[in-house]
């Protein structure tokens, strides 16, 4: 039963394009999101987390989170060959626990 | 570079075999997760531990998956009678605690069931 689902499955930019990922929980109980990313044959690194209504913004990067709608979204401008990478969604509750759940991951391909 | 630390990189095992790999969590880190992820990038999440307490686990660990995080020495997971479907990247990680605390992964064991 996936909680985390991501679209799309694999997005083509131009670099210095815009690319936008999209991520929703069905788990009403999550109160945190995460994205990570993951370049091909290396271990997943943190790039953003949000847990309040509203945007975040770190440098080429943009996180949004509308809590009603469990929806948050990474948007990444001025594309470089570099983001090439898998970007995994993740959600986690503030239980004890501290397990996140994982989406499918967007494959994002910037092409130079 | 990843501070967490899992060997080996890459292991090779036929159907039946006991297959298994260790993972020294970042230090100062009590909370370690393992993640299978496969080869269409889904990832499932496995068991974790704080300190040497199992937290959770799925209903696959308990069958035929086994881990422990021992004090003093690295953590481990290992699989009795491996099978062609346990092929996958399994990723350590390990977090500060257990409240929407991120997650700082090691670069994985590649398991290749033949």
């Amino acid at each position: 039963q996936q909680k985390v689902q991501q679209s799309p499955e694999s997005l083509i930019v131009p670099e210095g394009g815009m690319a936008s990922l999209n991520c929703t929980s069905s788990d009403r109980n999550v109160d945190y999101f995460w994205w990570y990313r993951q370049h091909s044959g290396k271990s997943p690194k943190m790039l953003m987390s949000i847990f309040s209504n509203g945007e975040k913004e770190e440098g080429r990067f943009t996180v949004h989170l509308n809590k009603a709608s469990l929806h948050t979204s990474l948007h990444i401008r001025d594309s470089q060959p570099s983001d090439s990478a898998l970007y995994l969604c993740a959600a986690s509750r503030g239980t004890n626990t501290g397990k996140l759940t994982f989406g499918d991951g967007t494959v994002l391909t910037v092409k130079p | 570079n990843s501070k967490v630390i899992q060997t080996p990189r890459y292991l090779v095992k036929g159907q039946g075999q006991k297959a298994k790999m260790r993972c020294i969590p970042e230090k100062g880190h009590p909370v370690v997760f393992w993640y299978q992820q496969n080869k269409n990038n889904e990832f499932k999440f496995l068991i974790n531990f704080q300190n040497q307490e199992v937290l959770q686990q799925i209903d696959m660990t308990e069958k035929r998956f086994s881990a422990e995080c021992p004090s003093n020495s690295p953590c481990s997971l290992e699989i009795q009678s491996s099978e062609a479907g346990d092929s996958a990247l399994y990723l350590c990680a390990s977090s500060l605690g257990l409240s929407n605390e991120r997650l700082f992964f090691g670069h994985g064991t590649k398991l290749s069931v033949l």
